[in-house]
């Protein structure tokens, strides 16, 4: 089956430090997406990729469609406490349904 | 409302007893679908709903889990026979139509099975 390996699973970073992340998988996808999950809640959508190459950002999140289409990075600049959370990347498999997901990076922002 | 929505957002059953969770998707997205998640995981997709057609149910786990979606809006998860395992975060998401990938994630039900 289809098998996503995100690293790292955790980190602790000091307030304003820069974070980076990435996902690979075993096979290709047509879709990239990262997730942030708060406790208690559902994830929430940071950043979707479309294309090979595409680098996008969200204000200070900018993630990577890998051009071997099997990894992504995501990586946030200059962290604040509300960055704390679990971040997930997750891919889709051409003409599949479903996303899989990664086993998620947890985060933590040392003030 | 303007999100996906979930309930009961918490449910503790006993063993062996069955339990219904409730999605109600955003309004006008076409597909639909349910996730769990354990305890430190990631989401494992359970099945997807689209518009009229025949559901993939190929992430359910074993035939004590159904679903069903009334009206292509509100979907029902079922989960017979309740056993610990099965205690775990479900997460209902939704899409819209057109194509996009971008799924839009409730707050989940956790449920605890004694």
């Amino acid at each position: 089956g289809q098998q996503l390996n995100q690293s790292p699973q955790s980190m602790f970073i000091q307030e304003g430090e820069d974070v980076s992340m990435n996902c690979t998988s075993s096979s290709i996808f047509n879709t990239w997406l990262w997730y942030k999950q708060d406790p208690g809640e559902g994830p929430v959508l940071l950043i979707a990729l479309y294309k090979a190459g595409e680098l996008t950002s969200n204000g200070r999140l900018t993630a990577q469609f890998g051009i071997t289409r099997k990894d992504s990075f995501l990586n946030i600049s200059a962290s604040i406490p509300s960055d704390v959370g679990i971040y997930f990347c997750a891919g889709q498999e051409a003409g599949a349904n479903n996303l899989f997901f990664g086993t998620g990076t947890r985060l933590t922002v040392i003030p | 409302g303007a999100g996906v929505s979930q309930s009961p957002s918490n449910k503790v059953t006993e063993k062996g007893k069955d339990v219904e969770l409730r999605c109600d998707p955003i309004s006008g997205h076409t597909a639909l679908y349910w996730y769990r998640q354990s305890l430190g995981q990631g989401l494992e997709f359970l099945i997807y709903f689209q518009g009229n057609s025949a559901p993939d149910k190929s992430g359910l786990p074993s035939d004590r889990f159904s679903a069903e979606r009334t009206g292509g809006s509100v979907s029902t998860l079922t989960i017979q026979r309740t056993q610990q395992e099965d205690s775990a975060v479900y997460l209902c998401a939704s899409i819209r139509a057109g194509g996009y990938s971008e799924q839009f994630f409730g707050p989940g039900t956790r449920l605890t099975v004694l």
